[in-house]
């Protein structure tokens, strides 16, 4: 598509419901990355993938959160058993690749997820 | 820990007036340093992207210097406008191709434009 997808653009949860978070990258591009920014905080790194699988997990806050991409486009991240702090802003970016990010990363327009 | 420090957190500025604002981030293992625009309920857009140590930048009116070696840059806006106000988010992206390589963002500098 011409720019990067996120679906859907708002959503409410119970604590303890689980939700599925969308991300449709550029075509093309190989490299695809998961951030969140919490209320007062910066952009906190979550998950790349580098076509369909994830070299660096290290931001993934703790095991209720998964990552998984197919086809080398639609990745999901999915929040199991949701807790209040993991309200934020969720934000997919893609680049042609994790080496070549010369024109920058393209973000989508984020999801805000509020957990109640 | 990597650590970039974006300064100030909030700017108010009077339209017509120029401002800037800093990015510190570690001098070792440089690879590229990003500034993106983010405009409430819109997507981060990239402004720049920096690799050379003493590179300049510039779009319009806003321009940007890089300082590697001290591990800085500097966000210039010359006769802000309204259109002005967001949040600019500077990242350091670290030793590209190694296992490091990883680009984390600053928490940002939010930009008000006063009328």
């Amino acid at each position: 598509g011409a720019g990067v997808s996120q679906s859907p653009s708002n959503k409410v949860t119970e604590k303890g419901k689980d939700v599925e978070l969308r991300c449709d990258p550029i075509s093309g591009h190989t490299a695809l990355y998961w951030y969140r920014q919490r209320l007062g905080q910066g952009l906190e790194f979550l998950i790349y993938f580098q076509g369909n699988s994830a070299p660096d997990k290290s931001g993934l806050p703790s095991d209720r959160f998964s990552a998984e991409r197919t086809g080398e486009s639609v990745s999901t991240l999915t929040i199991q058993r949701t807790q209040q702090e993991d309200s934020a802003v969720y934000l997919c970016a893609s680049s042609l690749s994790e080496t070549d990010t010369m024109d920058g990363y393209t973000f989508g327009s984020g999801t805000r997820l509020t957990v109640v | 820990i990597l650590n970039v420090e974006q300064s100030p957190q909030s700017l108010h500025v009077q339209e017509g007036d120029s401002t800037n604002f800093t990015c510190s981030f570690p001098s070792s293992n440089f690879y590229a340093l990003h500034w993106y625009r983010w405009e409430t309920a819109k997507s981060p857009e990239a402004l720049f992207v920096m690799t050379l140590n003493g590179d300049e930048k510039k779009k319009g009116r806003i321009s940007a210097t890089l300082n590697t070696k001290e591990g800085y840059s500097y966000l210039y806006i010359k006769g802000s406008q309204p259109e002005d106000s967001a949040t600019y988010l500077c990242a350091f992206h670290r030793a590209a191709r190694t296992r490091d390589d990883k680009i984390i963002f600053g928490k940002g500098t939010r930009l008000h434009i006063l009328p």
